[in-house]
């Protein structure tokens, strides 16, 4: 069936350095591929999506690229900050039904 | 626009107690769910409604009860709780079940199950 895995945490950081969370998925056929971002106390939230092959999704300086020949959606930010600090969950929808997949979550600190 | 809203906030509960807990969304949107999220587990889905009149097993159903009251409202109700319940239920909607829409995420409801 489908599903999601990603890297897991927890993930420590110093201010200003390159993040990389690894997510690969299993999936048939073409699945919209999502990463979420959950902050202290709160919901999930949107932080950026690719619907189809090679697409790049961007918000906030976070970027994940969508490669289909290695069923990968890594989330890459070139310079994290304190306010960056969350667990972040990758996520896929098939184009076929309802249900989303998530993956078990990435928890980042960010080290002034 | 207060988006997908969730009562309570907080929650505690004897075993064998039963409560339902309320989602509503003021986005016109078609389909809910139900997640749980328990530590190194990640999400889980427990039920969803595509639509209005439909509702739908997730991954975890056993123990809970949903009820799509009507577009804006769905509910899901632990008839008899368990410890193993205790967890942290989001609530979630989209525009379209067509698998290709993002999902909006209640604050969520914090249960303890003694």
């Amino acid at each position: 069936g489908d599903s999601v895995t990603q890297m897991e945490g927890p993930v420590t950081l110093s201010e200003e350095a390159f993040l990389t969370i690894n997510c690969t998925y299993t999936a048939t056929g073409y699945p919209s591929l999502f990463w979420y971002v959950q902050y202290p106390g709160e919901g999930l939230q949107l932080l950026l999506k690719a619907t189809k092959a090679d697409d790049k999704g961007s918000n906030k300086g976070f970027e994940a690229t969508y490669r289909k020949e290695t069923t990968s959606f890594h989330l890459e930010k070139g310079s994290v900050q304190v306010s960056d600090s969350a667990v972040y969950f990758c996520a896929l929808t098939p184009n076929t039904g309802n249900q989303f997949y998530f993956g078990t979550g990435t928890s980042l600190t960010v080290i002034p | 626009n207060a988006g997908v809203t969730q009562t309570p906030k907080f929650q505690v509960l004897k075993t064998g107690q039963s409560m339902t807990l309320q989602c509503a969304q003021d986005m016109n949107h078609n389909s809910m769910y139900w997640y749980r999220q328990d530590p190194g587990m990640g999400l889980r889905l427990i039920y969803y409604s595509a639509s209005e009149g439909t509702t739908d097993k997730g991954e975890v159903p056993n123990g809970y009860n949903v009820s799509r009251l009507n577009k804006r409202e769905f509910s899901l109700r632990l008839e008899s709780a368990a410890p193993s319940q205790t967890s942290v239920y989001f609530c979630a909607s989209s525009v379209q079940g067509i698998g290709k829409e993002t999902q909006y995420f209640g604050p969520g409801t914090r249960l303890l199950v003694l």
